[in-house]
């Protein structure tokens, strides 16, 4: 099965909050990521947060940890068209002596005006 | 910007053939990673270069092939193209070395089409 498990569509009307889901499964992981993409685009590093923190706040971005559960989410406060696009989670995986970032499926977010 | 730019921006190739994608990576990185991602999916990991040795391998065919250059500038060469290779391939960088884990940051990505 998946490493990391995300929801696949989350749909939200304009100026609402935002919560995307994710799970994972490496303990060991220093880092867990927020990537954003766009259609046709790469991956752009949204926000992370360290596995010894339960939250990180940045802007209109909060990110919440539950190392228990291996539960990460990201929240957008009033989200806006132009946060339409897919979100990935990703965790650090070490693998043979490296950190190997590894992604879930992506959430497609998509926001109506 | 992430300081971290590939070339070509999208590619034509015909199945059988073989083809080399660049990135160059923020200077002082001295790992570069690089990912497929396939329509509609998550980047799956191909392998790592730390220093330009193979730090990592994911699950793929020994026709993915990697070089990793002093200049911080890295290669991802495919032979033997099969369609199924069509796939946006994005690397990513970052500082840390063997055992470290530390930020990565990507590329805009290639986008392979194999006819």
């Amino acid at each position: 099965g998946e490493d990391v498990e995300q929801s696949l569509f989350l749909s939200v009307r304009e100026g609402d909050s935002s919560v995307i889901n994710c799970t994972y499964t490496d303990s060991s992981s220093t880092y867990l990521y927020w990537y954003k993409q766009e259609p046709g685009a790469g991956l752009q590093l949204l926000t992370y947060i360290f596995s010894n923190m339960d939250m990180k706040q940045d802007q209109r971005l909060t990110v919440l940890l539950n190392k228990k559960d291996k539960h990460l989410s990201l929240r957008i406060a009033d989200t806006q068209t132009g946060d339409s696009a897919i979100y990935f989670c990703a965790e650090s995986i070490a693998s043979g002596g490296s950190y190997i970032p590894t992604f879930g499926r992506g959430t497609s977010l998509i926001v109506h005006p | 910007e992430t300081g971290v730019t590939q070339s070509p921006t999208h590619l034509i190739k015909t199945r059988g053939q073989q083809v080399t994608l660049r990135c160059s990576s923020q200077s002082g990185h001295n790992t570069v990673s690089w990912y497929q991602q396939a329509l509609g999916q998550g980047p799956q990991f191909i392998f790592q270069y730390y220093r330009e040795e193979e730090n990592g391998r994911g699950n793929f065919p020994p026709r993915f092939s990697g070089l990793q250059f002093p200049n911080y500038s890295s290669e991802l060469n495919v032979n033997a193209l099969e369609l199924d290779d069509s796939a946006l391939y994005l690397c990513a960088s970052s500082w840390g070395g063997r055992g470290e884990d530390t930020e990565a940051f990507f590329g805009q990505g290639t986008r392979l089409t194999v006819v």
